[in-house]
């Protein structure tokens, strides 16, 4: 089966950019999406189709999908971006497939 | 506004089944396809299973084939996912979410606000 993986923990200074990334066997291949979800709440994608972000997602958020790995930015982290960010991506042989999950903390 | 609304949360004994709704509202319930993702606490998003709410077809992950299946009443625009024989395991908090085509991609763009599910004796 597919399987998607991401560093459990990424730490940032406010106003710096975070990275956060997601490995998969040929990861370009595919399109990659990314979540937010904070404490209490339910996903919100901020990136879809490796590097587009929906209505109403701020500029900050950034995405490039590449050989295995997809990486998701953040420009100028604020502390409102303090969450969860899960990537997900489509395979034809386990169908919809979410990484593990990064905790992105905003110190 | 466009949302999903999910049914409330539930105790289930171990080997007992559960089904939890999905009702959508704001948009056309079958021109988009419903997803079922499950959280256990402090685990990564698990997805389930889908449908398409317009023909009813369904697809499963492996994991759960044979002991879950997705639903719909399109007169009501409600989604129900039933999954059956539950364990401890199977605490979590389960969400439904909708499919959208952004026209050059897909993502779950909007998500039901979770049903949490206890499974205990």
């Amino acid at each position: 089966s597919y399987e998607l993986t991401q560093p459990p923990s990424v730490s940032v200074s406010p106003g710096q950019t975070a990275s956060i990334t997601c490995s998969g066997d040929k990861l370009g291949d595919k399109y990659a999406c990314w979540y937010q979800q904070k404490p209490g709440q339910s996903p919100l994608v901020v990136i879809y189709q490796d590097n587009k972000r929906p209505s109403g997602i701020p500029e900050r958020f950034s995405g490039s999908n590449s050989g295995n790995t997809a990486t998701l930015t953040i420009s100028g982290t604020q502390a409102m971006d303090e969450a969860d960010y899960y990537c997900q991506a489509w395979d034809s042989s386990t169908a919809w497939v979410f990484g593990g999950g990064t905790k992105l903390t905003v110190l | 506004q466009v949302q999903l609304v999910q049914s409330e949360a539930e105790v289930k004994k171990p080997g007992a089944s559960m089904k939890v709704s999905c009702k959508a509202s704001g948009y056309t319930f079958t021109s988009y396809p419903i997803h079922w993702v499950r959280q256990a606490p402090g685990q990564r998003l698990e997805w389930m299973g889908w449908i398409n709410p317009g023909n009813g077809n369904t697809k499963y992950s492996q994991k759960f084939q044979g002991r879950v299946t997705i639903t719909r009443d399109t007169s009501a625009s409600t989604a129900y996912m039933e999954l059956n024989s539950l364990r401890s395991e199977d605490s979590a908090v389960y969400h439904c979410a909708r499919e959208y085509y952004y026209g050059s991609g897909n993502a779950f763009d909007i998500w039901g606000q979770g049903t949490m599910v206890t499974v205990s004796s």
